[in-house]
């Protein structure tokens, strides 16, 4: 099992806000990044150092962290934001993937 | 910037095999360079590191003694060398680029898929 949990599904409305979060020991003390991976493509950084969004990712994308909790959030979902996310620490030379959240947009 | 996989293919239990990634449209040997894989229906799962000049290595405790990670400067390209396959070792592996050798990857390959069957 994974050290940094994250819901495994997490449903909105388009134009609502969606919040996944990234639990962990390894949270509070490390840089977290998020990537967004949809099917048959590459997975995409979407938020590194906690909350400075990568290069061309829209502004509805915006990273946060609160004691060991890191959250990804998204405002105005739109349809074409569903994917799964992962957040990912760098520690003791070694990557950590959370679990994965299915991002649905119904 | 373009990362490029390939050599992946079907392997039986105990075989080996060597994958490549080739970089293109920028300074690839100036940076750190990570294997990441997904297994079907899993998650993301790191495999391995190398640094830019080749001289400090890293993997997951469950490929660590079986996988062996290299860079090829006048290639532009990282291999990775599997041995000892299992059969949960069948997953799309792609390499991806440590922009600032922070520990997170700002480029992904497309992926190569291995079946171990």
């Amino acid at each position: 099992s994974s050290e940094l949990t994250q819901p495994p599904l997490v449903s909105v409305s388009p134009g609502q806000t969606a919040t996944i979060t990234c639990s962990g020991s390894k949270v509070g003390s490390r840089f977290t990044s998020w990537y967004q991976h949809k099917a048959g493509q590459s997975p995409l950084l979407v938020i590194y150092q906690y909350d400075r969004r990568a290069s061309g990712i829209p502004e509805r994308f915006s990273g946060s962290t609160s004691g060991n909790t890191a959250t990804l959030t998204i405002s105005g979902t739109q349809s074409v934001d569903e994917a799964d996310y992962y957040c990912q620490v760098w520690d003791r030379n070694a990557a950590l993937f959370g679990g994965g959240t299915k991002l649905t947009v119904l | 910037v373009q990362l490029v996989e390939s050599g992946g293919g079907l392997v039986k239990p105990g075989g080996s095999l060597r994958l490549s990634c080739v970089g293109s449209g920028f300074t690839f040997n100036n940076y750190y360079m990570a294997w990441v894989r997904q297994a079907p229906g899993k998650g993301l799962e790191w495999v391995s590191f190398v640094s830019d000049r080749g001289d400090t290595v890293f993997y997951s405790d469950s490929v660590k003694g079986r996988f062996s990670v290299s860079r090829d400067a006048a290639r532009n390209a990282v291999d990775l060398q599997l041995h000892s396959l299992r059969l949960d070792d069948t997953a799309v592996y792609y390499c991806a680029r440590d922009p600032a050798s922070s520990g997170f990857f700002d480029s992904w390959g497309r992926g190569t898929l291995v079946t171990v069957s």
